[in-house]
């Protein structure tokens, strides 16, 4: 496709259960973010990647939060034991430099 | 910690009328982006300006960046309802990182 895709949209995970959020980005695109963007809230900075390696892991809330993204391309956010304080939409963005291509996001809801 | 301010948070007018949003921030930025967000979808960037003093038009809307880097502006002439949405600054201080403002809800009334 030709913007950055993400997967699953809407996610409602139970208090305590683990999700996985995926982001394809934009062919070519050297750099990814991963945003967290809660209720009436602009993104916050969660992580950054420049191809395979992680560079940026500052915004990450707390352990529960892991990120990978293995071959340089696709990459996955992992949260662990959910809470309700997760419930955001998570944004994807990749860029080739400077200027940020968002996915549509993907919706979390912790009950 | 930069924190970007933006204001006023939410803003409803009729088709037609003129709008000015304001991001301020007491830190210095190297760059300041401006982006709209639809309910839905992801930010889609509008303009980056580096230049202090630096005046960008797109179409009916005006971008200006502060002579210190520390505030933009963003200015609608003759809002139509297509301009419905959320408009975030962001701005940058480094290599990579973007640092967001919450955002001015704007709503276009035909």
């Amino acid at each position: 496709g030709a913007g950055v895709s993400q997967s699953p949209r809407y996610k409602v995970a139970k208090r305590g259960q683990d999700v996985a959020l995926r982001c394809d980005p934009i062919s070519g695109h050297v750099s990814l973010f991963w945003y967290q963007q809660a209720l009436g809230q602009g993104p916050e900075f969660l992580t950054y990647f420049q191809n395979e390696a992680q560079l940026d892991k500052s915004g990450l809330p707390s352990d529960r939060f892991f990120a990978e993204r293995p071959e340089g391309s696709v990459s996955t956010l992992k949260i662990q034991r959910t809470q309700q304080e997760d419930s955001a939409v998570y944004l994807c963005a990749s860029s080739p430099t400077g200027e940020l291509f968002f996915g549509e996001g993907s919706r979390l809801t912790v009950l | 910690t930069q924190l970007l301010e933006q204001s006023p948070q939410f803003l409803s007018i009729q088709e037609g009328e003129n709008l000015t949003v304001y991001c301020n921030s007491s830190s210095v930025f190297s760059s300041l982006q401006w982006y709209r967000q639809e309910p839905g979808e992801g930010p889609v960037l509008l303009v980056t300006v580096v230049t202090g003093g630096e005046v960008k038009k797109l179409k009916r809307l005006t971008f200006q960046f502060g002579d210190a880097r520390k505030d933009s502006s963003l200015h609608i002439t003759a809002a139509q309802p297509g301009d419905t949405g959320l408009y975030l600054c962001a701005g940058g201080a480094g290599s990579y990182q973007l640092t967001f403002g919450k955002g001015t809800k704007l709503s276009v009334i035909p």
